[in-house]
């Protein structure tokens, strides 16, 4: 079946525009991730939707960031204002809900801010 | 000091190699994952482990809960085996299963 997808697969913009990554998991997963990877460091926990339940927003690096999920399925997360250290590569990953399922991941959205 | 330690940070063997790269982490995990990362960014999930060990065609992972480590092993390594080979661990908590990483371990195999 069909893996996470993310749009666009890249983005470049200028400082201080706002931008709206997205994310499709994997149909019948209840658990959403988004993680950050900056150039040459390692992933970074930015937030986590699980169902109805209120996400665990405790990644998330400033207010500029901010993350919704549509419906329990289709998420965005926008970065307002965005800054010259918002540039990263951007992943997203599904799963069942639960400490024992492994995480699927996205191919990612490379984000470059000018 | 991070909470999930590798080493080695780089990699270097030649084809046919055995390979170790070993994961240390400081805090009580409910899963410890390996995840692969090739040159293009794509995340690929390799194992997740809970105990004892796992293998998969010529993929070993195993995991020590006592002493906190846990170690992938590659045997008989191929070029295409290069990539970038990260420990994450799933903390025990009860607000979900959030991913802390380890930095990566960068493997080249040379043919």
């Amino acid at each position: 079946g069909a893996g996470v997808s993310q749009s666009p697969s890249n983005k470049v913009t200028e400082k201080g525009k706002d931008v709206e990554l997205r994310c499709d998991p994997i149909s019948g997963h209840t658990a959403l991730y988004w993680y950050r990877q900056s150039l040459g460091q390692g992933l970074e926990f930015l937030i986590y939707f699980q169902g109805n339940s209120a996400p665990d927003k405790s990644g998330l690096p400033s207010d500029r960031f901010s993350a919704e999920r549509t419906g329990g399925s289709v998420s965005t997360l926008t970065i307002q204002r965005t800054q010259q250290e918002d540039s990263a590569v951007y992943l997203c990953a599904s799963s069942l809900w639960g400490e024992s399922y492994e995480q699927y991941f996205g191919p990612g959205t490379r984000l470059t801010v000018t | 000091k991070n909470e999930v330690e590798q080493s080695p940070q780089n990699l270097t063997a030649q084809e046919g190699e055995f390979i170790t790269i070993n994961c240390s982490y400081s805090v009580g995990i409910s899963a410890l994952h390996w995840l692969q990362q090739h040159p293009g960014g794509g995340i690929v999930s390799l194992f997740m482990l809970s105990s004892g060990k796992k293998k998969h065609g010529r993929l070993i992972a195993t995991i020590n809960i006592q002493e906190k480590h846990s170690s992938l092993h590659i045997t008989a390594s191929h070029p295409r085996d290069s990539a970038v080979y990260i420990c994450a661990v799933c903390r025990s908590q009860t607000s979900g299963s959030r991913l802390t990483f380890g930095e990566g371990t960068q493997l080249t195999v040379n043919p």
